[in-house]
C-alpha cells in the first residue's frame, strides 16, 4: 500500500524553527518528486515547495522562499522542510503529497506557531 | 486570494447533478492539466480527476471532469450525502514555476 506519514510538527514560538519528515513506503520513493502543501486552519489549500526525484529542481512558494528549505534523502525513503523564522501565518496542517501530478497525500502534521 | 477561482459553494439534492467551475489563465489551466482533489471534513484531500478528466482507479464514474482553455469544471451525478465535502482544483504554473489551487468549494447534499 502506498503511503505517506508525517512527522515532527508541534508548538513553536514566531522566530522559531521546526524540521518536518515525511516517510514514504509502498512504491519507489526514488522515481517520485515530492510536494509539501499546507492547509491553515478553516483555509484552502497552499502549496508550499517541490522537489525533483533526485533533489537536482527545487522550487518554493514565495510566502515562504528564503524560510523554508526542502530535501530529501532516497536512501531512507524520505522527505524534509527545514522550516526557520517562522511566523504566525505558517501555521497549518502540512501534508507530504507524491509527484508531480500530487496523486498521493499524506494524513499531515500540525505546526502552530504562537507565543 | 487564490490564482484559481472557484464558487465558495454549491449545492444539490441526491441523484441530481452538479457542476463545479475553475477558472484560472494561459499560464496555469490554458497551457497544462487540471487535478480535482475532494476533502472530507477532517480527512487529507484525495485525488479525484487528474488530467483534465481521468479517474484514478476506484473514483466511481459519477465523478467527471472536463477543461476549455483556461478554464475547468467537476461535474458530480447522482448526488449522494456522502459526496459532501469541499472540492478544490489545482494546476501548475508555468510563469510562477508553482503548483496553484482554486479557493475550494464546499458542496451541500440538502
Amino acid at each position: 500500500e502506498v503511503q505517506l506519514v508525517e512527522s515532527g510538527g508541534g508548538l513553536v514560538q514566531p522566530g522559531g524553527s521546526l524540521r518536518l519528515s515525511c516517510a514514504a513506503s509502498g512504491f519507489t520513493f526514488s522515481s517520485y518528486s515530492m510536494n509539501w502543501v499546507r492547509q491553515a486552519p478553516g483555509k484552502g489549500l497552499e502549496w508550499v515547495s517541490y522537489i525533483s526525484s533526485s533533489s537536482s529542481v527545487i522550487y518554493y512558494a514565495d510566502s515562504v522562499k528564503g524560510r523554508f528549505t526542502i530535501s530529501r534523502d532516497n536512501a531512507k525513503n524520505s522527505l524534509f522542510l527545514q522550516m526557520n523564522s517562522l511566523r504566525d501565518e505558517d501555521t497549518a496542517e502540512y501534508f507530504c503529497a507524491r509527484g508531480h501530478s500530487i496523486d498521493v497525500w499524506g494524513k499531515g502534521t500540525t505546526v502552530t506557531v504562537s507565543s | 486570494q487564490s490564482v484559481l477561482t472557484q464558487p465558495p459553494s454549491a449545492s444539490g439534492t441526491p441523484g441530481q447533478r452538479v457542476t463545479i467551475s475553475c477558472s484560472g489563465s494561459s499560464s496555469n489551466i490554458g497551457t497544462n492539466t487540471v487535478n480535482w482533489y475532494q476533502q472530507l471534513p477532517g480527512t487529507a484531500p484525495k485525488l479525484l480527476i487528474y488530467s483534465n478528466n481521468q479517474r484514478p482507479s476506484g473514483i466511481p464514474d459519477r465523478f467527471s471532469g472536463s477543461k476549455s482553455g483556461t478554464s475547468a469544471s467537476l461535474a458530480i451525478s447522482g448526488l449522494q450525502s456522502e459526496d459532501e465535502a469541499d472540492y478544490y482544483c489545482a494546476a501548475w504554473d508555468d510563469s510562477l514555476n508553482a503548483w496553484v489551487f482554486g479557493g475550494g468549494t464546499k458542496l451541500t447534499v440538502l
